[in-house]
């Protein structure tokens, strides 16, 4: 079965505390992208990765890193976790990155992870 | 300007109605254009995945983008109860992969 693993679902933690949250994927997807979801604010990418060892910023990455060290994993660091990344997380699994123009962009496969609740206090 | 509006609702619409739901952009580097479902406490799922200008039609929904508008749509017909979820759009473009989101449209569907 295709699926996005996140772990943990749920965690509270304290401010400056670092904290990893996993990502996995079983499907041999090139694009993996994390985001964070608040109210009012919507969804919002934080980090995306083309492939193997090929990492980008997203709309809103200050405080948070990733690594792709492996195709089928992308975990989400915060080194030093404050109030304000108090959120819901989703990673997410695409199988072709969007420039990449697969049957003339007409066709993708996306999955995303169950999310994280994360709460900083 | 924010890059991408979505007017987030909520949207009550009868079974059975025709459902419109749209977002406008001002970036138009944007080539690849998505819509989202999301129920309440799930993960989003793609709906649609479209490249430029255009329509798509898959099964009750059909995705058109307006590149001279800078405006994209769906369309859901013969709405169910079951499509009561909140619709989120969602653009990238040819230069870079990153994807910028709409804050989503609540919908429901009126039994």
């Amino acid at each position: 079965e295709a699926q996005v693993t996140q772990n943990p679902r749920y965690l509270i933690t304290v401010t400056g505390k670092k904290l990893t949250v996993t990502c996995s994927q079983n499907m041999n997807h090139e694009y993996m992208s994390w985001y964070r979801q608040d109210p009012g604010l919507g969804l919002r990418q934080i980090y995306y990765s083309m492939n193997v060892e090929v990492t980008d910023k997203g709309d809103v990455p200050e405080g948070y890193k990733v690594s792709r060290k492996e195709k089928r994993n992308f975990p989400l660091i915060l080194e030093s976790p404050s109030p304000n990344q108090t959120s819901l997380y989703f990673c997410a699994s695409t199988k072709y990155p969007p420039s990449s123009r697969i049957r003339g962009g007409s066709y993708n496969e996306q999955f995303f992870g169950p999310g994280t609740r994360l709460t900083v206090l | 300007q924010k890059e991408v509006e979505q007017d987030p609702g909520p949207l009550s619409v009868p079974e059975g109605a025709i459902v419109s739901l749209n977002c406008t952009y001002s970036n138009s580097a944007f080539q690849y254009f998505m819509w989202y479902r999301q129920y309440s406490r799930k993960g989003p799922e793609l709906l649609m995945y479209t490249y430029s200008s255009g329509n798509k039609e898959d099964g009750r929904f059909t995705a058109q983008v307006d590149k001279s508008s800078k405006y994209i749509s769906l369309f859901i017909r013969d709405s169910q109860p079951s499509d009561s979820a909140t619709y989120l759009c969602a653009m990238s473009g040819n230069r870079d992969d990153k994807i910028i989101f709409g804050k989503g449209t609540r919908l429901h569907i009126l039994p």
